[in-house]
C-alpha cells in the first residue's frame, strides 16, 4: 500500500498572505490532484497534474499557483489569503486513465484571520 | 458541463435501516461513476466504480447500479451500522476528461445506535 502526506496539517494564515500546502506521494502514482473542501459545497478540483511535467487548471484555478516539483509531490500556493476564508485542502493521487480511484490524504485546515 | 446532483444533504435513520442515496448525473457518452466514503479528520476514500450501463458496483455491503436511461447511481444499503456514519459523495470522470472528476456537493449519513 501507499500513504499520502499533506502539510502543514492546519494553516492559519492573515489577509493578503501567500501561504502554500504541500503533498508528498509514495504510491508512484502519475496524477495528482488539488481540491478545495467547503461544508455544504462538495469537492471542487483546483488544479491536477498528469504526469510529472504537466500542470493542469480545474474549475477553481482563480487565485491558486500549483507546483509539481517531482513525481511524488505536487505543492498548492494560495496567492492572496481572502479573510474570513475557512476550508479544507485536499490532496490526491491516482494512476493514469478513467475510472481510476483516487486516493486522498488527510487535508489541509485553513483558517484566514 | 459535466454535473452530478445528490438529493439529500443529510439522512437519519437507526441501525438496520434501509439506505438509498440518490445520486443523478449529466453528462454525455458513458463516464465512469464512483461513490466515496469521508469518515471525520480523514479524506475520502474509494468506495466502488461503475464504467456501463446496467454494471452493479459494490463494497461493504453497498451497491449501486449504473443507469443511463434514468442517468443515476443510487447508492444503497439493505441494513446500515452505526459506524456507518459518515458523508457519501458520488462522483462522475467525464467520458471527454476523464482527470476532471466532478464530485456531489455529499450526504451526511447520521445512523443512530
Amino acid at each position: 500500500g501507499g500513504i499520502i502526506t499533506q502539510t502543514p496539517k492546519f494553516l492559519i494564515g492573515q489577509e493578503g498572505q501567500k501561504l502554500t500546502l504541500k503533498c508528498q506521494q509514495n504510491f508512484n502514482h502519475d496524477t495528482m490532484y488539488w481540491y478545495r473542501q467547503d461544508s455544504g459545497k462538495g469537492l471542487r478540483l483546483i488544479y491536477y497534474s498528469i504526469t510529472e511535467n504537466d500542470l493542469q487548471k480545474g474549475d477553481l484555478s482563480e487565485g491558486y499557483d500549483a507546483s509539481r516539483e517531482k513525481k511524488s509531490s505536487f505543492s498548492l500556493t494560495v496567492t492572496s489569503a481572502q479573510k474570513n476564508e475557512m476550508a479544507v485542502f485536499l490532496c490526491a493521487s491516482s494512476i493514469v486513465g478513467q475510472g481510476a480511484e483516487q486516493f486522498f490524504g488527510p487535508g489541509t485546515r485553513l483558517t484566514v484571520l | 458541463g459535466d454535473s452530478v446532483t445528490q438529493t439529500e444533504g443529510q439522512v437519519a435513520l437507526s441501525e438496520e435501516d434501509f439506505l438509498t442515496i440518490h445520486c443523478n448525473y449529466s453528462a454525455s457518452g458513458y463516464p465512469a461513476l464512483f461513490w466515496y466514503v469521508q469518515y471525520p479528520g480523514e479524506g475520502p476514500q474509494f468506495l466502488f466504480r461503475a464504467s456501463r450501463d446496467k454494471e452493479k458496483g459494490s463494497s461493504r455491503g453497498f451497491e449501486a447500479t449504473y443507469d443511463k436511461g434514468t442517468t443515476s447511481f443510487h447508492l444503497r444499503k439493505a441494513s446500515v451500522q452505526e459506524s456507518d456514519s459518515a458523508v457519501y459523495y458520488c462522483a462522475l470522470g467525464g467520458d471527454t476528461n476523464a482527470y476532471k472528476v466532478i464530485f456531489g456537493k455529499g450526504t451526511h449519513l447520521h445512523v443512530l445506535p
